[in-house]
């Protein structure tokens, strides 16, 4: 069945650095891929998405590519700042449905 | 302003106790869902609404349940809530259906059972 796989957090990094977060799915068919982002005590909001292979999602400096042949949609940023933390879900289209991964958790010291 | 409203935010009770957690969105949206968050296993589907009366189960549906009778509200409710529902609650709404749309999310309901 479908599915997302997310790298496990804690991530902690330092301001300024280079942020990935893997994520890499299963599914049948062609989904749609998000990134959501929930900052503490708030729910979830979209971050970006990509409907096809190849797109690139992008918002907020962060950068994510619908890549089919490895089946991953990791999501970048050049240099994350400490309101960058936050925890970030992947997540793909099933029918109507949407299935999310278990979340990356992102801590930036300043 | 355009927003999904969830009450109560925190909540304590008892099992067995029936309890109702509302979800409220203001932007005509047709598609709502409930979610639960847990540590370790991410965000999990309880119920959604493509409209009006309509409801369908999510994946994890056991002990819950939801009506539609307005196109703005999506009540979930705990007919005998237990322990194991201690959770993060999450309503949330899109103009379409969830794999098409942005979905927006409501603020959250905490809720222990002891």
């Amino acid at each position: 069945g479908n599915s997302v796989t997310q790298m496990e957090g804690p991530v902690t990094l330092s301001e300024e650095a280079f942020l990935t977060i893997n994520c890499t799915y299963t599914a049948t068919g062609y989904p749609s891929l998000f990134w959501y982002v929930q900052y503490p005590g708030e729910g979830l909001q979209l971050l970006l998405k990509a409907t096809k292979a190849d797109d690139k999602g992008s918002n907020k400096g962060f950068e994510a590519t619908y890549r089919k042949e490895t089946t991953s949609f990791h999501l970048e940023k050049g240099s994350v700042q400490v309101s960058d933390s936050a925890v970030y879900f992947c997540a793909l289209n099933r029918d109507d449905k949407i299935i999310f991964g278990k979340g990356t958790r992102l801590h930036i010291l300043p | 302003e355009a927003q999904v409203t969830q009450n109560p935010r925190y909540l304590i009770t008892v099992t067995g106790k029936k309890l109702t957690v509302t979800c409220s969105q203001n932007m005509n949206h047709e598609y709502m869902s409930w979610y639960r968050q847990d540590p370790g296993l991410g965000l999990r589907q309880i119920y959604y609404s493509m409209n009006v009366e309509v409801t369908d189960k999510g994946d994890v549906p056991e002990g819950y349940k939801v009506s539609r009778k307005e196109k703005r509200n999506f009540p979930l409710i705990l007919e005998s809530p237990s322990p194991n529902q201690t959770s993060l609650y999450f309503c949330a709404s899109s103009l379409g259906l969830a794999g098409k749309s942005e979905q927006f999310f409501g603020p959250g309901t905490r809720l222990t059972v002891l």
